[in-house]
C-alpha cells in the first residue's frame, strides 16, 4: 500500500514569487508520482508525471518536479506565478502494476496581485 | 489523450434513491476506475472496474451500496444506491490507456442528495 502526505493545506504567495508544493510518499514497490490539478469548479487535469527516466519532469506552464526517490519526495516548483495558477494541486503515486492513484491531501495555492 | 465523457455532470437527488452514472471513453482503454471526492476533501478511489467480471473495491466501500458495471474497453457505470445526505460528493471517472500512460479523469459528477 502506498500513502502521500501533502503538508501544506494551503500557500498563500505573491504573483510573480517563486512557489514550492511539497510531497512525499510511502510505498514498499516501485511507483508512478503524479500531480493533478483542480481549477475552481473543474475537474481534474493532468500536470505532470513521472514514469521513468530523467527525475526532472517538467510541464507546459512552467510547472516542475523532481523525484527523490532517498527523500522519497516529489516536490513541485515554479520559479515566477501568476495569478491563473491559483488552484487546488494533488500529488498521488500509484504502483507499477495496478495503476489506482493515492492521492495526498490537496495544497490550495492562492496566487494574490 | 483519451476524451472522457461522463453522464450527468450534476444532479440533486432524494434520499433513499439510486443514480448511475455513465463513463464513455472515445477509445478503448485497459484501466477504468471510479473515485470520490467528499466536499473539500481529496480522491479517494472507490473501485478498479474490471472489463467483463466484477469490480475490485476498496476498504470502506462495497457492492450493493455503489455497483459497477463494465460491459466492454469504453463503458462503465457507477450505481450510488439507496442515497443519504453523507454520498454528497463528486464522482470521477478515470481510465489509463496503456501502460506507458498516465491516469485520466473525467469531469466529475456532482451529487447532491437531499
Amino acid at each position: 500500500a502506498q500513502s502521500v502526505t501533502q503538508l501544506d493545506s494551503q500557500v498563500p504567495v505573491f504573483e510573480e514569487a517563486p512557489v514550492e508544493l511539497r510531497c512525499n510518499y510511502s510505498s514498499s514497490v516501485s511507483v508512478y508520482l503524479f500531480w493533478y490539478v483542480q481549477y475552481p469548479n473543474q475537474g481534474l487535469q493532468l500536470l505532470l508525471k513521472y514514469l521513468s527516466g530523467s527525475t526532472l519532469v517538467e510541464s507546459i506552464n512552467g510547472f516542475e518536479a523532481e523525484f527523490n526517490k532517498s527523500q522519497t519526495s516529489f516536490h513541485l516548483r515554479k520559479p515566477s506565478v501568476h495569478i491563473s495558477d491559483t488552484a487546488e494541486y494533488f500529488c498521488a503515486v500509484s504502483d507499477t502494476g495496478r495503476r489506482a492513484l493515492t492521492f495526498g491531501s490537496g495544497t490550495r495555492l492562492q496566487v494574490q496581485p | 489523450s483519451a476524451v472522457i465523457s461522463q453522464k450527468p455532470s450534476r444532479d440533486i437527488c432524494q434520499r433513499g434513491t439510486s443514480l448511475t452514472i455513465q463513463c464513455q471513453v472515445d477509445s478503448q482503454v485497459t484501466m477504468m476506475f471510479w473515485y470520490r471526492q467528499q466536499p473539500g476533501q481529496s480522491l479517494t478511489l472507490i473501485a478498479t472496474a474490471n472489463q467483463g467480471s466484477e469490480a475490485t473495491y476498496e476498504s470502506g466501500f462495497v457492492i450493493d451500496k455503489f455497483p459497477i458495471s463494465r460491459p466492454n474497453l469504453t463503458f462503465s457505470t457507477l450505481t450510488v444506491s439507496n442515497m443519504s445526505p453523507e454520498d454528497s460528493s463528486i464522482y470521477l471517472c478515470s481510465v489509463v490507456g496503456d501502460s506507458n500512460q498516465p491516469q485520466h479523469f473525467g469531469d466529475g459528477t456532482r451529487l447532491s442528495i437531499l
